[in-house]
């Protein structure tokens, strides 16, 4: 079946401009969960979505950052006035209820000049 | 002191050899244990559970040793595909995973 997806695949974009990253999780997966990973990095926490219940936001960095989610749907973390700190590949990944392990989507790569 | 801890390598091992990696976790309360590949500018994919008992898969073995909070994962007849780098996660109360820096292994021909 169809696994996590993410658009776009790359974004280059100018520091102080806001983007908006968009991840479509494998359906009926009920958990959504966002990480950032700098080069040579490991994954870092961001945020995690479980059903209709409130998010988990403990791991955003700055109030510049922002994710929501409907239902168990789509999500799309959105950051404000992007820094050259912010360049890392976002990644989204997805768990089913019964299940603890997560499916990963490709990512999206940012580069903020 | 981080959640998981992995000794991040690399490992460079010839064809065919046996090789192990350790992770500590801090969080004694820690649920759920896995072991995940990523290969070079790809996304995290999912190599195996890790379960109280041990399991094994294929040529991959896990154990798990809760008593000393610590996790393994040995590869033996290791193949060229297998160079990818080793990430232990651990899942805590709260629904949160944490996920070790990777080991890096290179298989050489």
């Amino acid at each position: 079946g169809a696994g996590v997806s993410q658009s776009p695949s790359n974004k280059v974009t100018e520091k102080g401009k806001d983007v908006e990253l968009r991840c479509d999780p494998i359906s009926g997966h009920t958990a959504l969960y966002w990480y950032r990973q700098r080069l040579g990095q490991g994954l870092e926490f961001l945020i995690y979505f479980q059903g209709n219940s409130a998010p988990d936001k403990s791991g955003l960095p700055s109030d510049r950052f922002s994710a929501e989610r409907t239902g168990e749907s789509v999500s799309t973390l959105t950051i404000q006035r992007t820094q050259q700190e912010d360049s890392a590949v976002y990644l989204c990944a997805s768990s089913p209820r019964t299940r603890r392990e997560q499916y990963f989507g490709p990512g999206t790569r940012l580069t903020v000049t | 002191r981080k959640e998981v801890e992995q000794d991040p390598g690399p490992f460079n091992v010839p064809e065919g050899a046996t090789v192990a990696f350790n992770c500590t976790y801090s969080n004694s309360a820690s649920q759920s244990f896995f072991w995940y590949r990523q290969d070079c500018r790809k996304e995290p994919k999912l190599l195996m559970s890790v379960y109280s008992s041990g399991n094994e898969d294929g040529r991959f073995t896990a154990q798990l040793n809760r008593a000393s909070q610590y996790i393994s994962l040995l590869i033996r007849d290791s193949k060229l595909s297998d160079s990818a780098t080793y990430l232990c996660v651990v899942l805590n109360t709260g629904n949160q995973f944490y996920f070790g820096t990777g080991t890096s292994l290179t298989v050489i021909p």
